[in-house]
Parts: structure tokens; C-alpha cells; sequence
């Protein structure tokens, strides 16, 4: 069984620059959700993806946002990068919409410069 | 407001002690309390979780504890090891329509000393 990955593991960009986060589920989620963790911080829900559609959302602005495959695999988008996006990007699976039992990967280090 | 207040954010303990973090919740509708341990440079790690219709959990060294009427639950570790050193993150969820996410408290950094 293998668990949440997720790519890259840091990466480094430019003010204004668009960046994507890519995420493969544990072998038999459904279901991928995406928390934004600031240094120091607990993780914040961005969004839910279920059946390739978002399927809640957290207090973040439309430029961030994503897509699920038919695989469960995700992307989340991020646009017009500010520098407060800067955090660790985790992807959490789950076999279902409840919360239950997320598989968080290992996140990607993001840092806007 | 969907705040999770956690406490202490830091603590010391000697190897063998036990180790208590507390958090208190505001959403009553709240029905699921996971915690999570999260080592430097990984993803968090679900280490037990609770559901509301259950007062105490245990799972060897740990045990979590939820009161419901007071909003409160807690995290037991006992005979705690070097290896339970760590950052730990309550968190709480509760299905709102067809889609949950889950809550985090601040975490509270962990150190077991030899």
C-alpha cells in the first residue's frame, strides 16, 4: 500500500510567478483535500476534491485552486504567488468526504521571493 | 467561530513522565477530534482519533479524552521515549454538508529529555 506523495518537495519562485503542487493519493482514496501550514502554524484547509469536483473550501482567494483525476490524483494552482503564500503545501487523502482518517504526505516547502 | 485552542505550545518532559496537551473547541456540532504528531520535515501522522459518542480512547501509551459538555479534549501519552519528541496538532471535524475539513490547534512542541 503505498501512501500520499506529493511533488515537488520545495520549490523557490517569484512574486506574481504561477506555481503547481501535484499530489497522488493513498492507493484507494477517493478523496483529497489541501492544507496550507505556516511556519510555526497548524495546517488551514484550502479545499476538498471528490469525484473531480471541489467539494469545499476554506478562506482562501479564487487564485488558488485545483483539479482531481479520475486516477484521485490532484493539482493544487496557485496564482499571482504573494509573498505570505510561502508555507508547506500538504495533500491529506481519505476514503471518505468526513474528515476521517486523512493520509497526509509529506508536503511541498513553498517560498515566494 | 471555528477556533481550536491548544495548550501548553511547549513541553518538557523527562523520559518515563507522562505528557498532557489540552484543547478546547467552539462548534458544538463538532463529532470527530483526531490528533496528529508531525516530525520535523514530514506531513502530520494520525496517531488516535475520537468520535463524539465515545468519552475515552486508548491505544497503548496513548489515550484521548473528550468532554463534550465542557468542549474539551485531551491527549495522554505515558512512559513518554525520546521518540515521542515532536510537534502534536488536535484538530476537530464535523461534516457541514456534503464536504468536512478538519480544524487544527497550534500544535504543541514536545520534548522528551533523557
Amino acid at each position: 500500500e503505498t501512501g500520499v506523495t506529493q511533488s515537488p518537495t520545495h520549490l523557490i519562485k517569484t512574486r506574481g510567478q504561477q506555481v503547481t503542487l501535484r499530489c497522488s493519493s493513498q492507493s484507494g482514496h477517493n478523496t483529497v483535500s489541501w492544507y496550507q501550514q505556516a511556519l510555526g502554524q497548524g495546517p488551514q484547509f484550502i479545499f476538498q476534491y471528490y469525484r473531480e469536483e471541489e467539494n469545499g473550501r476554506g478562506n482562501f482567494p479564487p487564485r488558488f485552486s485545483g483539479l482531481q483525476f479520475p486516477n484521485y490524483s490532484s493539482e493544487l494552482n496557485v496564482n499571482a504567488l504573494e509573498l505570505d503564500d510561502s508555507a508547506l503545501y500538504l495533500c491529506a487523502s481519505s476514503l471518505s468526504q468526513g474528515g476521517y482518517g486523512y493520509t497526509f504526505g509529506s508536503g511541498t516547502r513553498l517560498t515566494v521571493v | 467561530g471555528e477556533n481550536v485552542e491548544q495548550h501548553p505550545s511547549t513541553l518538557s518532559v523527562q523520559e518515563g513522565d507522562s505528557a498532557v496537551i489540552k484543547c478546547t473547541y467552539s462548534d458544538s456540532a463538532s463529532n470527530y477530534f483526531p490528533w496528529y504528531k508531525q516530525e520535523l520535515g514530514k506531513g502530520p501522522q494520525l496517531i488516535i482519533d475520537i468520535r463524539s459518542n465515545v468519552g475515552e480512547k486508548k491505544d497503548q501509551r496513548i489515550a484521548v479524552t473528550l468532554n463534550k459538555t465542557a468542549k474539551h479534549f485531551s491527549l495522554h501519552i505515558t512512559e513518554t521515549q525520546p521518540e515521542d519528541s515532536a510537534v502534536y496538532f488536535c484538530a476537530w471535524g464535523g461534516n457541514t454538508g456534503t464536504a468536512s475539513k478538519l480544524t487544527f490547534g497550534t500544535g504543541t512542541r514536545l520534548q522528551v529529555t533523557l
